[in-house]
């Protein structure tokens, strides 16, 4: 089944410990994003990577790291998380380099709580 | 001004009843436009691209007007399985940057 896996779906944690969400798609897409979505603002993107090795700033980067070293797997690392981290992450892939054309495929989302 | 726009709703919709609700957005150079549904927090899913000459897919008709800059969803023949939380995407000059909008809440009602 072609799906994109987020891991792990919930999690508690407190300020400052450091953390990481994986994020997985088995549809060879060479497009992936993480994007965060809180009450009244809407989902907005953290970080993007057309390919491998290949990552860049979205709207809201600050705080956050990713990095690309196969294409299936897109990890969101929080150094040191801090209570405005708190939100709905979601993981997306397309299969196209300018993932703007193509159809988005979101993961289940992971809800994190930073104490 | 926010990039992306929409009315949050809840719009209130009699079952079979047609609704229609709109999204604005400012970047004049955005060249691909999509709609989005999401369900209670679950990840959003396409439900189609918009195209400039308007497109039709089932009861869902999208519309898209550049000179004033926004695009339109309607739903006809409404199902209490269309309420839902309905984005507006739209992709950004720089091309792959996807902005999207709040998104307007649609509740379907027997």
């Amino acid at each position: 089944e072609a799906q994109v896996t987020q891991n792990p779906r919930y999690l508690i944690t407190v300020t400052g410990k450091k953390l990481t969400v994986t994020c997985s798609q088995n549809m060879n897409h060479e497009y992936m994003s993480w994007y965060r979505q809180d009450p009244g603002l809407g989902l907005r993107q953290i970080y993007y990577s057309m390919n491998v090795e290949v990552t860049d700033k979205g709207d809201v980067p600050e705080g956050y790291k990713v990095s690309r070293k196969e294409k299936r797997n897109f990890p969101l690392i929080l150094e040191s998380p801090s209570p405005n981290q708190t939100s709905l992450y979601f993981c997306a892939s397309s299969g196209r380099d300018r993932g703007n054309s193509n159809e988005q495929f979101f993961g289940p989302g992971t809800r994190l709580t930073v104490l | 001004r926010k990039e992306v726009e929409q009315d949050p709703g809840p719009f209130n919709v009699p079952e079979g009843a047609t609704v229609a609700f709109n999204c604005t957005y400012s970047n004049s150079a955005s060249q691909s436009f999509f709609w989005y549904r999401q369900d209670c927090r679950k990840e959003p899913k396409l439900l189609m691209s918009v195209y400039s000459s308007g497109n039709e897919d089932g009861r869902f008709t999208a519309q898209l007007n550049r000179a004033s800059q926004y695009i339109s969803l309607l739903i006809r023949d409404s199902k209490l399985s269309d309420s839902a939380t309905y984005l507006c995407v739209v992709n950004g000059a720089a091309g792959n940057k996807l902005t999207f909008g709040g998104g307007t809440r649609v509740l379907v009602k027997p």
